[in-house]
């Protein structure tokens, strides 16, 4: 079975810092990996995802993330934080593209000023 | 483009009672739509998969029969919690896929359910 790991539960960054997001994923063959955003009151919205490729993958708002197979890690990052980038961030996986998600727990965002 | 939306956005309703969700795809056809639950603070559980016009396929552990889901349409799926607990209160995400595989997900804003 497939499964996710945000070893990171809370993550308090400042203004104008860079951020990086831990995910670390199970699964036996290729996976289809995923980072999305929850922001209150509003839906999951997709910043990226990695299918196939060049492992290095540009995401929107900013966002990039790495696959590394060798390390079954799949990390999000940006170079310069924003307060609108305070948010609930998941990375998910699954089969295919458009398959059920197994989601991460989840890393919380906090950004001072 | 490619818009989800659901109804009600929060609702509360008593013990013994039953409610309804609507999750609906404003500007394309869903085949395939996910239903997922959320508690405070935690991750998004996959509750079921369901396809139009055919039965929704549960997770393990998920009861079917309180949590009733119908596809009626390639635009309109429904879970109902059945004679809701406060246990049962919870965040309900739905999601909805277009055409068949290799197309991504796209994730309504959720339902917030409260069961007094």
């Amino acid at each position: 079975a497939q499964s996710v790991t945000q070893p990171d539960i809370h993550i308090t960054v400042s203004e104008g810092a860079s951020l990086e997001l831990r995910c670390n994923y199970s699964y036996g063959a290729t996976p289809y990996l995923f980072w999305y955003v929850q922001s209150p009151g509003q839906g999951l919205q997709l910043l990226l995802k990695y299918f196939s490729g060049d492992t290095l993958v540009q995401g929107i708002k900013g966002f990039e993330a790495e696959f590394k197979r060798s390390q079954s890690s799949f990390n999000l990052r940006k170079p310069s934080v924003h307060w609108s980038d305070a948010a609930e961030y998941f990375c998910a996986v699954s089969k295919a593209a458009g398959n059920k998600l197994t989601f991460g727990g989840g890393t919380r965002v906090l950004v001072k000023p | 483009g490619a818009v989800v939306s659901q109804h009600p956005s929060w609702v509360i309703c008593k013990s013994g009672t039953s409610v309804k969700i609507e999750c609906r795809s404003l500007d394309f056809q869903a085949t395939t739509m996910f239903w997922y639950r959320q508690f405070p603070k935690q991750s998004l559980m996959l509750m079921a998969t369901s396809n139009e016009g055919s039965k929704a396929t549960y997770e393990q552990g998920v009861e079917k029969d309180k949590f009733l889901i119908n596809h009626a349409s390639l635009t309109l799926s429904t879970l109902t919690v059945t004679s809701a607990h406060p246990e049962d209160s919870s965040f309900y995400i739905c999601s909805a896929r277009p055409g068949t595989a290799n197309y991504e997900q796209y994730f309504g804003p959720g339902t917030r359910l409260t069961v007094t």
